[in-house]
């Protein structure tokens, strides 16, 4: 079975105009961290905001917030107020609390073009 | 500057040809890790260290090799490559600390393997 499942290839969005992008996880640890990292054309992993299991608020970083809802096991990412600038790939990932090495599980991705 | 260099950040090479791709980080983190990445798999962990000396397999070792002689430095050695070897790949660093869960990538390395 998946451990992280990105359900949107690729989706457009309206410039200054917010846009949601989904995370779905599985895990049968009670510890776990949940990743999303932004990978822009020119390559490089980018980290934009973590949310641990046991954190009761959602995490939020300038404009981007994770909407974490542990029940369902869904960790959406939301950019408000896009710009040309967040064209990119975004990934999801979890760190498992009994992953060996530390190891970051990914989704596959969701490309996002900003249209202006 | 905190960060994680990798080198080359571009290679192409032939079946069979021993190369090494570095990896350093000047954060003095524990943790350090290989990935690649292929188009809709996201990244996938090869191998990683948790101290110096201590390397396990991840998902996906099979043709790589790694050694882990100093703290800083983490190297990929593809003994014999092959076109299936051809990806990106990145290296990572996290410090073991708590509280401290972000990982720093590597600018990448786009290996291709003819």
């Amino acid at each position: 079975a998946q451990k992280i499942t990105q359900t949107q290839p690729g989706m457009f969005v309206q410039e200054k105009e917010a846009v949601t992008l989904d995370c779905t996880y599985d895990t049968s640890d009670q510890s776990y961290g949940l990743f999303w990292y932004k990978q822009p054309s020119s390559g490089e992993m980018i980290f934009l905001i973590y949310q641990g299991s046991y954190d009761e608020q959602n995490a939020t970083e300038g404009r981007y917030s994770l909407n974490f809802q542990k029940a369902r096991k869904s960790a959406n990412l939301v950019i408000s107020a896009s710009q040309l600038g967040d064209s990119a790939m975004y990934f999801c990932a979890m760190r498992e609390g009994r992953a060996a090495g530390n190891k970051l599980t990914f989704g596959g991705g969701t490309r996002v073009l900003v249209k202006p | 500057e905190a960060q994680v260099t990798q080198n080359p950040r571009y290679l192409i090479t032939v079946t069979g040809k021993k190369l090494t791709v570095t990896c350093s980080q000047n954060m003095n983190h524990e943790y350090m890790s290989w990935y690649r990445q292929d188009p809709g798999l996201g990244l996938r962990q090869i191998y990683y260290s948790m101290n110096v000396e201590v390397t396990d397999k991840g998902d996906v070792p099979e043709g790589y090799k790694v050694s882990r002689k100093e703290k800083r430095n983490f190297p990929l050695i593809l003994e014999s490559p092959s076109p299936n070897q051809t990806s990106l790949y990145f290296c990572a660093s996290r410090d073991s600390g708590r509280g401290t869960d972000t990982q720093y990538f590597g600018p990448g390395t786009r290996l291709t393997v003819l």
